[in-house]
């Protein structure tokens, strides 16, 4: 089992729809937890992280996380053509300094 | 000006030859991370280095060796390239002492490798 599983998309969402990406993970000992955007041939960027188990939300970002079943998510709320991008979910163990990457989703969002 | 830079961008070389990534950051972190990100692979960890005096391999570091200058640098070698290591190269920082996402990575703008 991959350590980091994300589906590679691509996920198509209409403008002005919530996008909902998932992430698993198989580390039980994992305690942070990232979403980074990419642009195509750009740098990925942090959006947002999660430590504990239920929603945080900045903006229109939502990160959820439930640790029982290794899953966390991000939901992007009112979707714009300007979120078009691969999200990446990381996964930090606790006491380890590497960051574990899924794949990444592709989003498109159609206007 | 950016906080992390690589240099250089882009870089096309040949099978056998020797060549130096460098990356060089402001953000005062004292942690710098060498990724490599293939198509289908998604990000991969190379080297890590803590300070100055702590180097760490990552999950893919064979072919590769690095040296962290200082505190702010941190470099990237590909002592005789071979083609399967073309690839886009990320360098990374995080602060030990940050409170923030939990020592979060924060990437330099990648550079472009082509190994011919």
């Amino acid at each position: 089992q991959k350590e980091v599983e994300q589906n590679s998309g691509p996920l198509s969402v209409p403008e002005g729809a919530i996008a909902s990406l998932n992430c698993t993970y198989s580390d039980r000992g994992s305690q942070s937890f990232f979403w980074y955007r990419q642009y195509s041939g750009k740098s990925p960027e942090l959006i947002m992280f999660i430590y504990s188990n239920g929603d945080k939300e900045d903006g229109r970002f939502t990160a959820q996380l439930n640790k029982a079943s290794q899953y966390v998510s991000l939901l992007i709320r009112d979707s714009q053509p300007s979120d078009s991008a691969t999200y990446l979910c990381a996964v930090k163990r606790g006491g380890s300094e590497k960051l574990v990457f899924g794949k990444g989703t592709k989003l498109t969002v159609n206007p | 000006d950016a906080d992390v830079t690589q240099t250089p961008r882009n870089r096309i070389t040949k099978t056998g030859k020797r060549i130096m990534l460098e990356c060089s950051q402001t953000k005062g972190h004292d942690r710098m991370y060498w990724y490599r990100q293939d198509p289908g692979l998604g990000l991969r960890l190379i080297y890590y280095s803590f300070d100055v005096k702590d180097i760490n391999k990552g999950e893919i570091s064979d072919g590769y060796s690095v040296s962290r200058q200082a505190q702010a640098k941190f470099s990237l070698s590909l002592e005789s390239a071979i083609p399967n290591q073309t690839a886009l190269y990320f360098c990374a920082t995080s602060d030990l002492q940050g409170t923030s996402g939990g020592k979060t990575q924060y990437f330099g703008p990648g550079t472009r490798l082509l190994v011919l």
